[in-house]
């Protein structure tokens, strides 16, 4: 079953303009982590957070964690073209099965230059 | 290797025929997953490896699903008589070890007709 959920489904913006997507997840996390999916291409890592932390930042992404309400953003700014792709938030849960992470439905990002 | 390759990237299959799918994770990595994406889904965890040891198959969905690492590195995913609902993209990714960030690789897109 799948525990994180992301929102919105699909995005659709212009370029230069910022992309906000949204992760939810209902259990005790050791991390969260955010990937991307291109059309054709594997899943590439962008950036994880841990739940002790509540912000972190890599180039145009920002992704905060706030672990009260069982949440994370990922924001990117200046969005381009080639930011088009499905976005997956990816949970890594407290005990015994932390080896597996556990991914939502994914966002939908479409950049339209 | 620089990267984690699997192969074949598409087979299309007839429904109860078998399929071997194969996995090259990052030379230095001793830990491997597998995990099945549905169309507009995200991947889930079928199992994973550390070295040759395979300590979780819990997430196979059926005893037709099996996987094998046994030299520690490269791993193939069987599935024996298939059926339709086995169509979805097969994933492989590696770590370092079991906590560390999961690579991904491109994928198998499997078909069943």
């Amino acid at each position: 079953s799948q525990q994180g959920e992301e929102d919105p489904q699909a995005l659709s913006i212009q370029e230069g303009e910022n992309a906000t997507m949204n992760c939810s997840y209902k259990t005790s996390i050791n991390n969260l982590q955010w990937y991307r999916q291109n059309s054709g291409r594997g899943l590439v890592h962008l950036i994880l957070i841990r739940s002790n932390e509540r912000e972190k930042h890599s180039g145009r992404l920002r992704v905060t964690l706030d672990t009260s309400k069982k949440s994370s953003s990922l924001l990117i700014t200046a969005s381009r073209a080639a930011d088009t792709a499905s976005y997956f938030c990816a949970i890594r849960k407290v005990g015994g099965s932390n080896y597996k992470l556990t991914f939502g439905k994914g966002t939908l990002l479409t950049v339209n230059p | 290797g620089a990267g984690v390759s699997q192969s074949p990237r598409y087979k299309v299959t007839k429904r109860g025929q078998d399929v071997t799918l194969r996995c090259d994770p990052i030379s230095s990595h001793a830990t491997l997953y597998w995990y099945q994406q549905a169309l507009g889904q995200g991947p889930e965890f079928l199992t994973y490896f550390n070295y040759e040891a395979q300590p979780d198959k819990s997430g196979l969905p059926s005893d037709r699903f099996s996987a094998e690492r046994p030299e520690g590195s490269i791993s193939t995913l069987t599935i024996q008589r298939t059926e339709q609902r086995d169509s979805a993209m097969y994933r492989c990714a590696s770590s370092r070890d079991r906590e560390e960030t999961q690579y991904f690789g491109p994928g198998t897109r499997l078909l069943v007709l």
